[in-house]
């Protein structure tokens, strides 16, 4: 079966300056996440979707960070305005249900300068 | 919340030798608890998983461990080879999520 799939694999933007991130679960795939992963560190989770409903965005910095997940499918991040702060490794997943495997996009790679 | 601390942060062993890498959490109504190993530059991918019902699993060279009453489970790696070189890391299912690690590089020499 195919992956996880994303877009772009690597983005060098200015800080103030916006970015939207694609993500593409495997199919049949109810439940989608998007993780930051600064260097050094583990993937944190920033939002969770259950189909096209949020079913957790307690880490999502709301003044900044928004992301939609559309006829309950693809799925895109978006920045605005973004931070040095910001530049980090966003990780999307996915996985049938709650409670098992999740399967890891390869990641976008984002440079803030 | 939740609270996972993983030790080692790093690990350099022998090809050969056997490695382990522990995990503890605060919560005890966490339930899973899955291992994940990211190669550099790769994402992260699971390698071994066990439920908050079972103390061990095991899957070749690789086993967990699950200790719920001490709020710890760790991951063995027995025969390492160099191909074992990587990132661990670990993570805590609560409340819905994943809460991970702060990983482990193991480094295995030839």
């Amino acid at each position: 079966e195919a992956g996880v799939a994303q877009s772009p694999r690597y983005k060098i933007i200015e800080k103030r300056q916006s970015v939207a991130f694609w993500c593409n679960p495997i199919s049949g795939h109810a439940t989608l996440y998007w993780y930051q992963q600064i260097l050094g560190q583990g993937p944190k989770l920033l939002i969770q979707f259950q189909n096209n409903g949020v079913v957790d965005d307690s880490q999502l910095p709301k003044d900044r960070f928004s992301a939609e997940r559309l006829k309950g499918v693809d799925s895109t991040l978006k920045i605005q305005p973004a931070k040095l702060e910001d530049s980090a490794v966003y990780l999307c997943a996915s996985s049938l249900d709650f409670v098992v495997e999740q399967y890891f996009g390869p990641g976008t790679r984002l440079t803030v300068t | 919340g939740e609270n996972v601390e993983q030790h080692p942060s790093t690990l350099s062993v022998q090809e050969g030798d056997s490695a382990v890498i522990k995990c503890t959490y605060s919560d005890s109504a966490s339930n899973y608890f899955p291992w994940y190993k990211q190669e550099l530059g790769k994402r992260p991918q699971l390698i071994i998983d066990i439920r908050s019902n079972v103390g061990e699993k095991k899957d070749q060279r690789i086993a967990v461990t699950l200790n719920k009453t001490a709020k710890h489970f760790s991951l063995h790696i027995t025969e390492t080879q160099p191909e074992d070189s990587a990132v661990y890391f670990c993570a805590v299912y609560n409340t819905d999520k994943l809460i991970f690690g702060t990983g482990t590089r193991l480094q295995v020499f030839p």
